[in-house]
């Protein structure tokens, strides 16, 4: 079954305190990862897919990597936009099932 | 706006009840796929439609059923409504075939409140 954990739960930051979420993942054969950001009562919001090992992809102050166990999501110079909670999950599997599996999440909060 | 669009936004329910949660994708998107977040469980994955059929199935009980229809729209149908059940119902929809851009894009989800 496809695992995903995130770390940590809760991260608060000074406006422009960079920093990492981290998500760890154990999954049979990786399709995808996926992050998303979500505000509260809202749909996640896609932010990137990855699809192997030594990828990155960045989009305004966020980074996301992948290793072959983990992926991380880096922060650089936050801003209070950037509060929200960010959801790591992975596609695993084969065929036609292309379910998600989603770690719990971290909650971001950037001070200002 | 993600293009998935949802119906109602909000519900609010006695415990016996039955509802209907309405789901429509991205234009050209045939997979569909719900998912149920609550506080403490996080998102957790029902169920996926492809094509009108079923693909996958989660941790969906069985007072829960869903289709998905010819037009690709989705309805899933919550029966016995129990307190427990409170919480927010996402569809998300994708391209759904064997191809690199395999990513979802949620709606904004319905909030079922069983009282």
């Amino acid at each position: 079954e496809d695992q995903v954990t995130q770390s940590p739960e809760a991260l608060r930051l000074q406006e422009g305190e960079s920093s990492s979420l981290n998500c760890s993942y154990t999954v049979s054969g990786l399709r995808g990862l996926f992050w998303y950001r979500q505000d509260p009562g809202k749909g996640p919001e896609f932010l990137f897919t990855l699809y192997s090992a030594g990828e990155e992809k960045e989009k305004e102050r966020l980074k996301a990597t992948l290793t072959k166990k983990e992926s991380f999501l880096h922060i650089t110079a936050p801003k209070p936009e950037d509060s929200a909670t960010y959801l790591c999950a992975v596609q695993g599997g084969g065929g036609s099932n292309y379910k998600l599996t989603f770690g719990k999440g971290t909650l971001l909060t950037v001070n200002p | 706006d993600s293009g998935v669009t949802q119906t109602p936004k909000h519900l609010i329910t006695a415990t016996g009840q039955r509802v209907t949660l309405r789901c429509s994708p991205r234009s050209g998107d045939l997979s569909v796929y719900w998912y149920q977040q609550s506080l403490d469980q996080g998102l957790q994955f029902l169920i996926q439609y492809y094509n009108g059929e079923e693909r996958a199935k989660g941790n969906i009980l069985e007072r829960f059923s869903a289709q998905q229809f010819p037009d690709l729209h989705s309805e899933l149908n919550l029966s016995s409504l129990e307190l427990g059940d409170s919480a927010l119902y996402f569809c998300a929809s994708s391209v759904g075939t064997v191809s690199l851009n395999t990513e979802a894009f949620f709606g904004q989800g319905t909030r079922l409140t069983v009282v």
